[in-house]
């Protein structure tokens, strides 16, 4: 069974560009979380996607934004990109169930310049 | 705010030895608990889970215990292998403030386990 992936790998932008990361989930998981990892840190919830819509986003602005497609894989999207924002992105899957676990991919690494 | 904290940001432990990785939480209301390891350059993974009407549970080679007294979680791995070394994290279930039903994992900072050939 694949896991979740995600693309790119790595991506380098500059200051006050857009970064768009994808993610696919495991099959038949209908929930999407994505997760900030800056160095040294630990990680901070972004946002929730399950079937379709937004559940839940964490203390972050609103230049972060994504949204989940049909298929369930999903799209985070960063506007007016800034210098503290590079991190590993990380994206993660659940079968949408209460109390299991999350399966995370292996991130996007975001660097802004 | 209610946060999950690690008590040893570093530990290192000679290979074959057990290691046990501690992590503090503060929501007495958090019922599901979960370690992870991510090794560098990876993702987090899935270790083990634990629930709050349990206080242990075991894997391969690896033990979770909770106290919920003191909010205390452990992770207990034996035998320690070069390959365990990574950084682990502990997390808690925090209800989705949407009220949806479903949760949030909050991550502590982590642990990076060193194992010493």
């Amino acid at each position: 069974e694949a896991g979740v992936t995600q693309s790119p790998t790595h991506l380098i932008k500059t200051r006050g560009q857009q970064a768009t990361l994808r993610c696919s989930p495991i099959s038949g998981h209908t929930s999407v979380y994505w997760y900030q990892q800056a160095l040294g840190l630990g990680l901070q919830f972004l946002l929730w996607y399950d079937e379709g819509e937004e559940r839940n986003r964490g203390n972050f602005p609103p230049r972060f934004s994504g949204r989940q497609f049909p298929n369930y894989s999903s799209e985070l999207n960063v506007n007016a990109l800034e210098l503290e924002d590079s991190a590993l992105y990380l994206c993660a899957s659940t079968p949408g169930q209460y109390n299991s676990p999350l399966h995370f991919g292996n991130g996007t690494r975001l660097t802004v310049t | 705010g209610e946060s999950v904290g690690l008590h040893l940001p570093t530990l290192s432990v000679q290979e074959g030895d057990n290691s046990i990785i501690n992590c503090a939480y503060s929501n007495s209301a958090s019922d599901y608990f979960i370690w992870y390891k991510q090794e560098s350059g990876k993702g987090p993974q899935f270790i083990i889970d634990i629930r709050s009407n349990m206080d242990k549970r075991q894997g391969q080679r690896v033990t979770v215990l909770l106290n919920k007294t003191v909010k205390h979680l452990s992770l207990q791995i034996a035998a320690t292998q070069p390959g365990d070394s990574a950084v682990y994290f502990c997390a808690e279930n925090t209800f989705a403030s949407s009220g949806a039903g479903s949760y949030q994992l909050t991550f502590g900072k982590g642990t990076k386990l060193s194992v010493i050939p």
